[in-house]
């Protein structure tokens, strides 16, 4: 199973990107990058997926360079509603979940 | 997204007593489906994955005898804690896989007294 290192913590104030990167050098062939965000005492909740290349869905962006041994969640103009702990996961199934970024948006 | 629902949300219960927790997949098959722990301040971590219709397959140091899952169909397993005590109190979240991606649960708090 494929490690992550992610940072450990980030702050940002409101209204501007914020760009989490996530290192996977061991990243296997059938691995799927997915980034999840957990609010206390909830389950964490799916933001987005991909493979390679550039991912864009209604919440954020995913880039993924070609060696595929990094991963960059881009997060456009955060409100105070998205600090929170965001996970950067590879694997076909089973996903080992590491420490994650805890987010701090300030006003 | 896809729906997994968990019931209950939060439960608590006297030490020696087993307790069970549901987890389903509303709008897709889940044929696999895995259950975690977290425990306060810390990360998820992964108990066992259940495949439907098989045994679930534990991960190293969970005791299969005392956290006890069932997947009887592609949309519902279920977990029993069997002689719970107060170290099991903790948050449990389960997972569906829906092709390549895990949607997880709500989450459910147990408390042992």
């Amino acid at each position: 199973l494929a490690k992550t290192t992610q940072p450990i913590s980030m702050d940002s104030y409101e209204g501007q990107e914020v760009n989490i990167t996530c290192s996977h050098n061991n990243i296997a062939t059938n691995d799927y990058i997915t980034w999840y965000q957990q609010f206390p005492s909830q389950g964490p909740r799916f933001i987005i997926q991909g493979y390679k290349t550039k991912v864009t869905n209604e919440v954020a962006s995913l880039f993924i360079p070609a060696d595929r041994k990094s991963s960059t969640l881009s997060l456009p103009r955060v409100s105070l509603s998205d600090t929170a702990v965001y996970y950067c996961l590879v694997g076909d199934r089973t996903l080992v979940f590491g420490k994650g970024t805890r987010l701090s948006v300030i006003a | 997204g896809a729906v997994v629902s968990q019931h209950p949300s939060w439960v608590i219960c006297k030490s020696g007593t087993s307790v069970k927790i549901e987890c389903r997949s509303l709008d897709f098959q889940a044929t696999t489906m895995f259950w975690y722990r977290q425990f306060p301040k810390q990360s998820l971590m992964l108990m066992a994955t259940s495949n439907e219709g098989s045994k679930a397959t534990y991960e190293q140091g969970v005791e299969k005898d005392k956290f006890l899952i069932n997947h009887a169909s592609l949309t519902l397993s279920t977990l029993t804690v069997t002689s719970a005590h107060p170290e099991d109190s903790s948050f449990y979240i389960c997972s569906g896989a829906d092709q390549e991606t895990q949607y997880f649960g709500p989450g459910t708090r147990l408390l042992v007294l």
